[in-house]
């Protein structure tokens, strides 16, 4: 199985700052990279597919980027409904597999 | 608007066998993939299979192949996910979702609230 990587594992961060999640995957898997938000005890959220496309209805604050191994996700304003767990997901071979999740909290 | 139901929290001796539901609305039920996602107390998300009821094609993850059956039933637009004998080990949220990809491996673009499972003597 393809192995996603994330960083940091978790961070804290200000409203209103920029915020930066790296994803790596353990061999390339082209832009086949999804991006999801899981508030707490809720179920998780597609955000950003194919690496860089927003989903209908998401915040244009979001956004995606990479190809092959590197993937950036980024939150351009830190909003404070924006607490959470963002998880990567690969989907370029069988089976798709999730990154391990980074931790989103307001300082 | 689209619409994943679950069914309802369960709690299982091992052993045991369950069946947990998941109805959708608000979509073309027989032409959209409806996968499944365990999530085990303070874990990560993990894919387990998905099917597409139109033909009922069913793709597994190796890791859950032989330990769980996925099914759908287009007449009353709910698919299923099954165990024959629980194990502790079992124990999660398991959310359905839906994918509107031409491929199975495609995004889970709707989801729905989980039902949690409890296996314990």
């Amino acid at each position: 199985d393809i192995q996603m990587t994330q960083s940091p594992s978790s961070l804290s961060a200000s409203v209103g700052d920029r915020v930066t999640i790296t994803c790596q995957a353990s061999q390339g898997v082209s832009d086949y990279v999804n991006w999801y938000q899981q508030k707490p005890g809720k179920a998780p959220k597609l955000l950003i597919y194919d690496a860089s496309n927003l989903h209908t209805g998401v915040p244009s604050r979001f956004s995606g980027s990479g190809s092959g191994t590197d993937f950036i996700f980024t939150i351009s304003s830190l909003q404070p409904e924006d607490i959470g767990t963002y998880y990567c997901q690969q989907y370029d071979d069988m089976p798709p597999t999730f990154g391990p999740g980074t931790k989103v909290e307001i300082k | 608007e689209v619409q994943l139901v679950q069914s309802g929290a369960e709690v299982k001796k091992p052993g045991e066998s369950l069946k947990i539901s998941c109805q959708g609305s608000g979509y073309s039920f027989h032409s959209s993939w409806i996968g499944w996602v365990r999530q085990r107390p303070g874990e990560g998300l993990e894919w387990m299979g998905i099917i597409y009821p139109g033909d009922s094609d069913t793709r597994y993850n190796p890791s859950f192949q032989g330990q769980v059956t996925i099914s759908a039933d287009v007449s009353t637009k709910t698919a299923y996910l099954e165990w024959s004998s629980l194990k502790a080990s079992d124990s999660a949220i398991y959310y359905c979702a839906r994918s509107d990809g031409l491929v199975p491996e495609a995004a889970f673009e709707d989801w729905g609230h989980g039902s949690l499972l409890t296996v314990s003597s």
